[in-house]
């Protein structure tokens, strides 16, 4: 499975957009990039995924380079209860699915 | 609709006792996940079920851990002689199928094991 980087730690002001980046250098072809998050005290809770195409749903956006050895999680308008560990999984569709989690970027929105 | 559910959401035990950790997926779920977090190792994968059948057990750290799924719904993790590196937050997740159409994954809130 390939392996992700990400920051450790980032912060944004409240109202504006976060933008959380990925490296995933060695990502195979038929490799998904997957997005999570973990509040704290809580599981993980899914976010968006993308093959190729950049993919927006009602939480995120996700923008996947043409080479597809990055990514980034954009949230439109953070708010403080976006304060959480984002984490960047890549994931085999052949495999048995199991996630491969890194140490993620905490992202803490300020007020 | 209903979520993952497990059971308890917090135990305490001591040292050489065993647990019994429970799993009740979102209903019609046919791929369940045990991971395991501890404070500074992460979420680790512990082990896959498909159905009631578990092909890929490559993450139980020892003999001690052993899961079982019963009527392709709910699952237990059974911890025997627990030590004290046992002690983490066990989470549970399901998806609808796994392969193909790589539906994502969705947790429960665990359960916080603490062994004394």
């Amino acid at each position: 499975d390939a392996k992700t980087t990400q920051p450790p730690s980032m912060d944004c002001a409240e109202g504006r957009a976060a933008n959380l980046p990925c490296n995933h250098s060695t990502i195979s072809g038929n490799e998904y990039v997957y997005w999570y998050r973990q509040i704290h005290s809580q599981g993980p809770q899914y976010i968006i995924h993308g093959l190729k195409n950049n993919e927006t749903n009602e939480m995120a956006s996700l923008i996947i380079t043409e080479d597809r050895k990055s990514s980034t999680l954009i949230l439109p308008h953070a708010t403080l209860r976006d304060t959480a560990v984002y984490y960047c999984i890549v994931s085999r569709s052949s495999n048995t699915g199991k996630l491969i989690f890194g140490q993620g970027t905490t992202l803490q929105v300020k007020p | 609709g209903a979520g993952v559910s497990q059971s308890p959401s917090n135990k305490v035990t001591e040292k050489g006792k065993d647990v019994e950790l429970r799993c009740d997926p979102i209903s019609g779920h046919t791929a369940l996940y045990w991971y395991r977090q501890s404070l500074g190792q992460g979420l680790e994968f512990l082990i896959y079920f498909q159905g009631n059948s578990a092909p890929d057990k490559s993450g139980l750290p020892s003999d001690r851990f052993s899961a079982e799924r019963t009527g392709g719904s709910v699952s237990t993790l059974t911890i025997q002689r627990t030590q004290q590196e046992d002690s983490a937050v066990y989470l549970c997740a399901s998806s609808p199928q796994t392969g193909g159409k790589n539906q994502p994954q969705h947790f429960g809130d665990g359960t916080r094991l603490s062994i004394l």
